[in-house]
């Protein structure tokens, strides 16, 4: 079984529609990151959340971490092209050994 | 431009063949790591060096075997890979081991393909 489960996999959007990226989990996280990948690089870290409800805004992202720190969300506003990539959920459990453990992914591709 | 270098970024190499992919990281860290992100399959964590040791090793099979002679350079050693090793590897690194309160930064990859 998958730690981090993400949802959805893949999503296709056109430019100024909204979305939300979901990441689950079963287990108590001690804090959760979100990181963008783009083709040909490696992830770059988007944000770090560390209490439950806790909700913070880049730009037109906003991430929140739920109230049980069990799961998480990433909504884009106005979605354009730049945001295309690969989002990537990671935490680290509590009593996880301090590791981080990465979700499934979702690749997201925004079109003109 | 992360801080975290890695080359080379393309590699194909026979099964027979013996390479080594080499990471550095110009921000002053003492937390490298090496991780493995294969198609459709989460980010896996390989091996762990804080401080120049090796505090982790993720049942990693013996055909790859990490060097890191400082703690600015991590290196992985690849010999008699399977096809099922290609993958891309990512090099990170962070100020300390500790993962709270810390970042990773990431490398670019390299590219890995084993015919």
């Amino acid at each position: 079984t998958q730690l981090l489960e993400q949802s959805p996999q893949f999503l296709s959007i056109q430019e100024g529609e909204n979305l939300t990226v979901y990441c689950n989990s079963s287990s108590v996280f001690s804090s959760l990151q979100w990181y963008r990948q783009e083709p040909g690089e490696g992830p770059v870290l988007l944000v770090t959340v560390v209490t439950g409800g806790e909700v913070k805004k880049l730009k037109r992202l906003t991430f929140q971490f739920g109230d049980a720190r069990k799961d998480s969300s990433l909504h884009i506003t106005a979605a354009q092209p730049g945001d295309t990539g690969l989002y990537l959920c990671a935490g680290v459990p509590t009593g996880g050994g301090n590791k981080l453990t990465f979700g499934t992914g979702t690749q997201l591709k925004v079109e003109l | 431009e992360t801080g975290v270098t890695q080359t080379p970024r393309h590699l194909v190499m026979g099964m027979t063949n013996k390479k080594s992919l080499k990471c550095e990281q110009h921000l002053g860290h003492n937390a490298m790591y090496w991780y493995k992100q294969s198609a459709k399959k989460p980010l896996e964590l390989m091996f762990v060096y804080n401080f120049k040791e090796q505090t982790e090793n993720n049942s990693v099979p013996s055909r790859f075997s990490p060097e890191c002679p400082n703690s600015s350079h991590l290196f992985l050693h690849l010999h008699t890979l399977q096809p099922e090793d290609s993958a891309l590897y990512l090099c990170a690194s962070s100020q300390t081991r500790a993962l709270s309160g810390n970042t990773i930064y990431f490398g670019e990859g390299s590219w890995l393909t084993v015919v």
